[in-house]
């Protein structure tokens, strides 16, 4: 089945530690996106990547970082410059960024404490 | 940026079509409106988009006003699997890319 996975679903970490997320698609998707979402609110977007090697800041992309090495894999890594890191994190891909559906994975809830 | 305006929670029988409205009043010309759900702690679904005229699939329909300022949309024959968290939202350009603008949704729940 083709699709997206993010893993772990659960993750939790201690302040002043840096976190990678993972997120995989094997849709054959150029672009890919990573948003946040806080309790009662839509989505923010926080990096996205249009192809291999090139990916752009989103509206809070402070205190992350991503890589796009692969078209398959956009990890996210939450550093601790992040000052509120707890929140769902979700993982997107579509054929383009014109293209009109975004496909998206589970979530990773982090919670920091 | 064009916002989006939801109520933020709806009832809606089961069986009965259920009508979400969204209000988009600062929405330029060529800026999509999209509608996405979410159901519980789930990665987001598509369900349509539209810029003018109306639109029809085969989970939903949506209805945009004339002068583009509000939007409904309609899910025929609502089920208990229908309720969620929709979202209305704006395509926007940035960049000389497009980025979805979301708002805070609307939570519809379908009753037995």
């Amino acid at each position: 089945d083709g699709g997206i996975t993010q893993s772990p679903k659960y993750l939790f970490r201690k302040e002043g530690q840096n976190v990678t997320l993972s997120c995989e698609q094997n849709l054959n998707h150029d672009a890919m996106y990573w948003y946040r979402q806080d309790p009662g609110q839509g989505l923010r977007l926080i990096y996205y990547s249009q192809i291999v090697n090139d990916f752009q800041k989103g509206d809070i992309a402070e205190g992350y970082s991503v890589s796009r090495e692969k078209k398959e894999s956009f990890p996210l890594t939450v550093t601790s410059a992040q000052k509120n890191p707890t929140a769902f994190y979700l993982c997107a891909s579509s054929i383009g960024t014109l293209s009109y559906e975004q496909y998206f994975g589970p979530g990773t809830r982090l919670t920091v404490t | 940026d064009a916002k989006t305006t939801q109520p933020p929670s709806m009832d809606c029988a089961e069986g009965r079509a259920a009508n979400l409205p969204c209000n988009h009043s600062t929405i330029s010309g060529n800026e999509y409106v999209y509608w996405y759900r979410q159901i519980h702690s789930q990665g987001p679904q598509y369900i349509i988009h539209g810029l003018k005229n109306n639109e029809t699939n085969e989970m939903a329909s949506l209805i945009i006003t004339e002068d583009r300022k509000s939007s409904t949309l309609i899910l025929p024959h609502a089920t208990l699997r229908d309720t969620a968290v929709y979202y209305c939202i704006v395509r926007v350009a940035r960049d000389s890319n497009y980025q979805l603008i979301w708002g805070a949704g609307t939570k519809l729940i379908i009753k037995p």
